[in-house]
């Protein structure tokens, strides 16, 4: 199994434009989560999906941030437009039902992230 | 808000057992208690997770008390690729409302 598969794993752009991370979670899963990893805040919950659909994204910053998961295999975080307070890593994960514990989902297995900067 | 209570950071021998402290004093009783690690730049990796039963796994081993207030991660033998972060983390796990949410976690150095 690859894994959770994230791109790119570095983006260096400029205050203003456009930035798109992508996210490939592993199949099967039917839960995917978008966290933002920043020395200040450390790791935050920004927005997750079920089944492609979005569930909770109370965590979304603002409105420039925007999260979208077209089919089972793939979603897009995208930043628009990004401004340097956006610097940070930020990291997909996803996991499928639980039937064992709970209602709900069990472990989550996280992407390697996207550093992104902001100049 | 995290709903735990994590010491900021701990030093462990290496070959010695690393025990690490959580406090989850307002758990409620439907509520699990994850431990997840991030080794530097790495995405957070789950170790183990419990309700009010022992855990026990390849990786460490997850004491809880009795009143569920607190509990205790254990890696048995700590090795140098042990260094990391680590999270306790209570789980929030209503049928709607199933989120993970990391905390500051504790900074485990394993000293040679």
């Amino acid at each position: 199994d690859a894994g959770v598969i994230q791109s790119p794993r570095h983006e260096v752009t400029e205050m203003g434009q456009e930035v798109t991370l992508r996210c490939k979670p592993i199949s099967g899963h039917d839960y995917l989560f978008w966290y933002r990893q920043t020395m200040m805040r450390g790791l935050e919950l920004l927005i997750y999906f079920n089944n492609n659909v979005p569930i909770d994204d109370s965590g979304m910053p603002e409105d420039r941030f925007s999260a979208k998961m077209p089919n089972a295999s793939f979603s897009t975080l995208k930043i628009q437009p990004s401004e340097p307070r956006d610097s940070a890593v930020y990291f997909c994960a996803s996991t499928a039902t639980s039937n064992y514990y709970h209602v709900g989902f069990g472990e989550l297995f996280f992407g390697e992230g996207s550093r992104l900067t902001v100049l | 808000d995290a709903k735990t209570t994590q010491p900021p950071s701990m030093d462990c021998a290496e070959g010695r057992a690393a025990n690490l402290p959580c406090n989850h004093s307002t758990i409620s009783g439907n509520e699990y208690v994850y431990w997840y690690r991030q080794i530097h730049s790495q995405g957070p990796q789950y170790i183990i997770h419990g309700l009010k039963n022992n855990e026990t796994n390849e990786m460490a081993s997850l004491i809880i008390t009795e009143d569920r207030k607190s509990s205790t991660l254990i890696l048995p033998h700590a090795t140098l690729r042990d260094t990391a972060v680590y999270y306790c983390i209570v789980r929030v796990a209503t049928v709607r409302d199933d989120k993970i949410i990391f905390g500051k976690g504790t900074r485990l150095h394993i000293l040679p």
